[in-house]
């Protein structure tokens, strides 16, 4: 059972440049959520996707968008990037319909930009 | 608005003691989940428990207990017999009712275990 994956796992960007970061949930999981973890943070929420759709949004720029695909992967887009947007994004899966709420993580993506 | 509180950033303890993690959390919901997830060096989140607001029977499962009091707003965590593999940096999580969940961390407790 495959679970929650990443790509790519480092990345180092440029300031003013823009980044795709991509996930595909586990097995069975429909919702995607992204989050952003600056060092010796805890994750911040920035958006939740299902059924194509953001639901949910946390307080991010207009910098921070997504993407979600009809097999429920999901791709975060960050434009114009600024050396406040080094952090470790971390891609979190659950079940909508499964009452159960836990959400899975991936390993992350660790950005940095110079 | 949702708020997680870890009063401990870091705590040390010597193999074989006990350690007890502090969560305080607030929110307007009446309905809510509280969770605790562990983040070892490799940086990949582990989930570890869940409770709704409905359930505070307190959880046990292995060396590790949860206590959630609402009357406190408190949900913390204990490590019985802590062992050098607990070693991580450990996060209490708050989310609302629903399927579309904003889930909203504390800052982390990073527990260090001596051998």
């Amino acid at each position: 059972d495959a679970g929650v994956t990443q790509s790519p796992t480092h990345l180092i960007k440029t300031r003013g440049q823009q980044v795709t970061l991509r996930c595909s949930p586990k097995s069975g999981h429909d919702t995607v959520s992204w989050y952003q973890q600056a060092l010796g943070q805890g994750p911040q929420f920035i958006f939740q996707y299902y059924e194509e759709e953001e639901r949910q949004r946390g307080n991010f720029p207009d910098r921070f968008s997504g993407h979600q695909f009809p097999n429920y992967s999901s791709e975060l887009n960050v434009n114009a990037l600024l050396l406040g947007d080094s952090a470790l994004y971390l891609c979190a899966s659950s079940l909508v319909g499964g009452g159960g709420y836990e959400q899975y993580f991936g390993p992350g993506t660790r950005l940095t930009v110079t | 608005a949702q708020k997680v509180t870890q009063a401990q950033t870091e705590i040390s303890v010597v193999e074989k003691e006990d350690v007890t993690l502090d969560c305080v959390y607030e929110t307007r919901d009446t309905t809510y989940y509280l969770f605790w997830y562990k983040q070892p060096p490799s940086g990949e989140l582990v989930f570890l428990i869940r409770r709704n607001s409905f359930d505070e029977q307190n959880e046990i499962s292995g060396r590790y207990s949860w206590n959630f009091q609402k009357s406190t707003s408190s949900f913390n965590f204990t490590i019985t017999a802590s062992q050098v593999v607990d070693s991580a940096v450990y996060f209490c999580a708050l989310g609302g009712p629903g399927g579309y969940q904003k889930v909203t961390f504390g800052i982390g407790t990073k527990l260090q275990v001596i051998p």
